[in-house]
């Protein structure tokens, strides 16, 4: 099946940086999700996007859905500590009803 | 919060052996699934439910089946588990207002064959 082109796989920032990750697919999306999860535990719904070129907010992360339905993007600004996690983009592609494809993951750490 | 409880939470068992993971859900949704999640895969669909008595496989469901006898309870099995099915499984669900593409997730269930 397909699989989402997530980069960068790693980062390591300093604290009160900003951090900018995408995820891209060959296909067109209808709906592009951002997670994170923390060790030893589930992802956690960070942002939901459902339309094309939708930018959307939660506290310091923004996410935005690509104008070609084939990308998206997440901002986070001024890091802290607590932002150290994975982070997943998922897509439903057209066509797909009740099924997700998932990117592989930005693994983040914020050094003090 | 989602409502969703997995259990167990960490298994260890011998390779040939049955194995069933539940997934407890509180809130009615209609839309269950269950991944597994790997180092350098990501998430990955093993089965998915959309009702009771109504599943579908995922991409990666040979050696897994699943049960949804109740709408509150999503059970995994492994007939004969492989040391290829050590992996972290995960539950989703999806909310019945928000359609079927938005998923939350469980705790996960960490599995270990030897």
């Amino acid at each position: 099946g397909q699989q989402l082109n997530q980069s960068p796989q790693s980062m390591f920032i300093q604290e009160g940086e900003d951090v900018s990750m995408n995820c891209t697919s060959s296909s067109i999306f209808n709906t592009w999700l951002w997670y994170k999860q923390d060790p030893g535990e589930g992802p956690v719904l960070l942002i939901a996007l459902y339309k094309a070129g939708e930018l959307t907010s939660n506290g310091r992360l923004t996410a935005q859905f690509g104008i070609t339905r084939k990308d998206s993007f997440l901002n986070i600004s001024a890091s802290i500590p607590s932002d150290v996690g994975i982070y997943f983009c998922a897509g439903q592609e057209v066509g797909t009803a009740s099924k997700l494809t998932f990117g592989t993951g930005t693994r983040l750490q914020v050094t003090l | 919060d989602a409502g969703i409880t997995q259990s167990p939470r960490h298994k260890v068992t011998e390779t040939g052996t049955p194995v069933t993971l539940r997934c407890h859900q509180t809130e009615n949704h209609r839309y269950m699934y269950w991944y597994r999640q790997d180092p350098g895969h990501g998430l990955r669909l093993i089965h998915y439910s959309y009702g009771v008595k109504d599943t579908d496989k995922g991409e990666v469901s040979d050696g897994y089946s699943v049960s949804r006898s109740k709408t509150e309870d999503f059970l995994l099995t492994l007939e004969s588990a492989t040391s290829s099915q050590t992996s972290v499984y995960f539950c989703a669900i999806t909310p019945r207002e928000r359609g079927t593409d938005t998923q939350y997730f469980g705790p996960g269930t960490r599995l270990t064959v030897l």
